[in-house]
C-alpha cells in the first residue's frame, strides 16, 4: 500500500520567500505529525493534528510558521517570511488508530534558504 | 518532559562484527521507545519499539533492544553487521502524555567496513 508522501522533496527558497509544503498520510490514518531535522541533529517535534484538529503546535520555532489539516487527510506546511535558519529536512509522520505509537514517515521535504 | 542521549554520533564495526548502538532515556513516567533508521535521503523507518511487556524487543533486519529501566537505557544491537546496515540511527521517546510525539537523540552513524 501507498506510504506517506511529501512535496515537493526538494525546495529553494530566497530568503523572505513563502513556502509552502505538503503531506500526504497514509489513508485512513487519523494522526499526523510534521517534525524538522536540522543538519546532523534528530528530528523535532513541530505539530500535531488528530484529524482536522490541530492539537498541539508547541514545537512551532515562531509565527512564520503555519499549519493545516482542513479535512482531516492532506496537511500543509506553511512557512512566511522564511529565513536561513529554517534551512533543514521537514518530515511528515502518520499513525492509524491500532497502534497510536507506530509513527510511519514520509521522505521529507528539504528546505534550503539561500 | 523527557530527552534522549545516544552516546557516540559516529560508530564504525566490521561486517561481521557485533554492532552496540548506546540510548539512554530520561522520563519522569514510564517511557515508550522506538528506534529509527534512516537511510540517505530517505524518511525514518521503525527497527523496533518497546511500550509495555517483554523487555528485549525484538525488531526488523536482525536487530534487538533491551529495556533496562534501572538503568535507564535502551541499547540497539545486531549480532553481525552486514554492509546494508550502514546509516544513521534514532534514538526516540515517547509517553502516554504525550500523544505519541516523538523526542529523538540526535542520531549515531553507523559505518561498516570490510
Amino acid at each position: 500500500g501507498a506510504g506517506v508522501s511529501q512535496s515537493p522533496r526538494y525546495k529553494v527558497a530566497k530568503r523572505g520567500q513563502d513556502v509552502a509544503l505538503r503531506c500526504d498520510p497514509i489513508s485512513g490514518h487519523v494522526s499526523l505529525f510534521w517534525y524538522q531535522q536540522a543538519l546532523g541533529q534528530g528530528p523535532e517535534f513541530l505539530t500535531y493534528f488528530q484529524n482536522e484538529a490541530q492539537l498541539d503546535k508547541s514545537g512551532l520555532p515562531s509565527d512564520r510558521f503555519f499549519a493545516e489539516r482542513p479535512e482531516g487527510s492532506v496537511s500543509t506546511l506553511k512557512i512566511q517570511r522564511t529565513q536561513q535558519e529554517d534551512s533543514a529536512v521537514y518530515l511528515c509522520a502518520s499513525t492509524g488508530q491500532r497502534d497510536l505509537y507506530e509513527q510511519y514517515f514520509g521522505p521529507g521535504t528539504r528546505l534550503t534558504v539561500t | 518532559a523527557q530527552s534522549v542521549t545516544q552516546l557516540g554520533s559516529h560508530v564504525s564495526v566490521s561486517e561481521g562484527a557485533l554492532v552496540l548502538l548506546r540510548c539512554n532515556y530520561s522520563s519522569s513516567v514510564p517511557p515508550y521507545l522506538f528506534w529509527y533508521v534512516q537511510y540517505p535521503n530517505q524518511g525514518l523507518q521503525l527497527l523496533l519499539k518497546y511500550t509495555t511487556g517483554a523487555t528485549l524487543v525484538k525488531g526488523i533486519n536482525g536487530f534487538e533492544a533491551e529495556f533496562k529501566k534501572s538503568e535507564t537505557s535502551f541499547h540497539l544491537t545486531k549480532p553481525s553487521a552486514h554492509m546494508s546496515d550502514a546509516a544513521e540511527y534514532f534514538c526516540a521517546v515517547t509517553t502516554t502524555g504525550t500523544a505519541s510525539k516523538l523526542t529523538f537523540g540526535t542520531g549515531t552513524r553507523l559505518q561498516v567496513t570490510l
